[in-house]
C-alpha cells in the first residue's frame, strides 16, 4: 500500500536552516509529482511547493518563495524540502502529498513538525 | 489568489443527521475542487474530487455537488466517525491551489 513517512522536523532558531524529508513506498514514486502542504498549530491547510516526477519543475508559494527548495531522489523514492531563513511563521506540521492521476492529493504522510523558535 | 470560504466554521450535530457544508471560491473555478477529512492528529483524507467524483473507498453517504462559485459536502446520514474537520481545496488556478478555512463538525 502506498506509504509517504517524513522524518527531520525539530526545534531550529529563526534564520536557520533545516531539511525535512519524505520517504515513499508501495507506488512507483518516479512517475508522481509531489507536493508539500503545511498546518500551523490549530490552523487549516496551506500548499508549500510542488515538483514535477522527474524533478524537472518546481513551484511554490508566494511565502516561501526565495527560501525554500523543494527537490527530489528517484532512485531513493525521497521527496525533500530544503528551508532556509527561517521565520517563527514557518513553525506547522509539514505533510509530503502525493499528486494523484485523479488531480489531486489523493496520499499523505503523517507530517513532521518543525518549530522555529529561539 | 483564488480564496475560498467555507461555511459554516463549526457545526454541532447528531449521529444520523443530515449535514451540509458549503464552500464559496471568489472567482469561478469550474469544478476544480475537492473535499478532504482530517481527524484530529490525522493527516487529511481525499473525500471527493471534482466537485462530486468520490474517492475510491470512501463511503456512499458523502456526496459533493456545484459548480462555478459554489459548492456543497452532503453527509446524508452523519457517523460517528465523520466527526472531524472539513477542508475544501481549489486546483483551478494549478499550480496555486488555496484551501478553505475548514469546518469543524462536533458531537450535539
Amino acid at each position: 500500500q502506498v506509504q509517504l513517512v517524513e522524518s527531520g522536523g525539530g526545534v531550529v532558531q529563526p534564520g536557520r536552516s533545516l531539511r525535512v524529508s519524505c520517504a515513499a513506498s508501495g507506488f512507483t514514486f518516479s512517475t508522481y509529482p509531489m507536493h508539500w502542504v503545511r498546518q500551523a498549530p490549530g490552523k487549516g491547510l496551506e500548499w508549500v511547493a510542488l515538483i514535477s516526477y522527474d524533478g524537472s519543475t518546481k513551484y511554490y508559494a508566494d511565502a516561501v518563495k526565495g527560501r525554500f527548495t523543494i527537490s527530489r531522489d528517484n532512485s531513493k523514492n525521497t521527496l525533500y524540502l530544503q528551508m532556509n531563513s527561517l521565520r517563527a511563521e514557518d513553525t506547522a506540521l509539514y505533510y509530503c502529498a502525493r499528486w494523484g492521476s485523479s488531480g489531486y492529493h489523493d496520499h499523505w504522510g503523517q507530517g513532521t513538525l518543525v518549530t522555529v523558535s529561539s | 489568489d483564488i480564496q475560498l470560504t467555507q461555511s459554516p466554521s463549526f457545526l454541532s450535530a447528531s449521529v444520523g443527521d443530515r449535514v451540509t457544508i458549503t464552500c464559496r471560491a471568489s472567482q469561478g473555478i469550474s469544478s476544480y475542487l475537492a473535499w478532504y477529512q482530517q481527524k484530529p492528529g490525522k493527516a487529511p483524507k481525499l473525500l471527493i474530487y471534482a466537485a462530486s467524483t468520490l474517492q475510491s473507498g470512501v463511503p456512499s453517504r458523502f456526496s459533493g455537488s456545484g459548480s462555478g462559485t459554489e459548492f456543497t459536502l452532503t453527509i446524508s446520514s452523519l457517523q460517528p466517525e465523520d466527526f472531524a474537520t472539513y477542508y475544501c481545496q481549489q486546483v483551478n488556478s494549478f499550480p496555486h491551489l488555496t484551501f478553505g478555512g475548514g469546518t469543524k463538525v462536533e458531537i450535539k
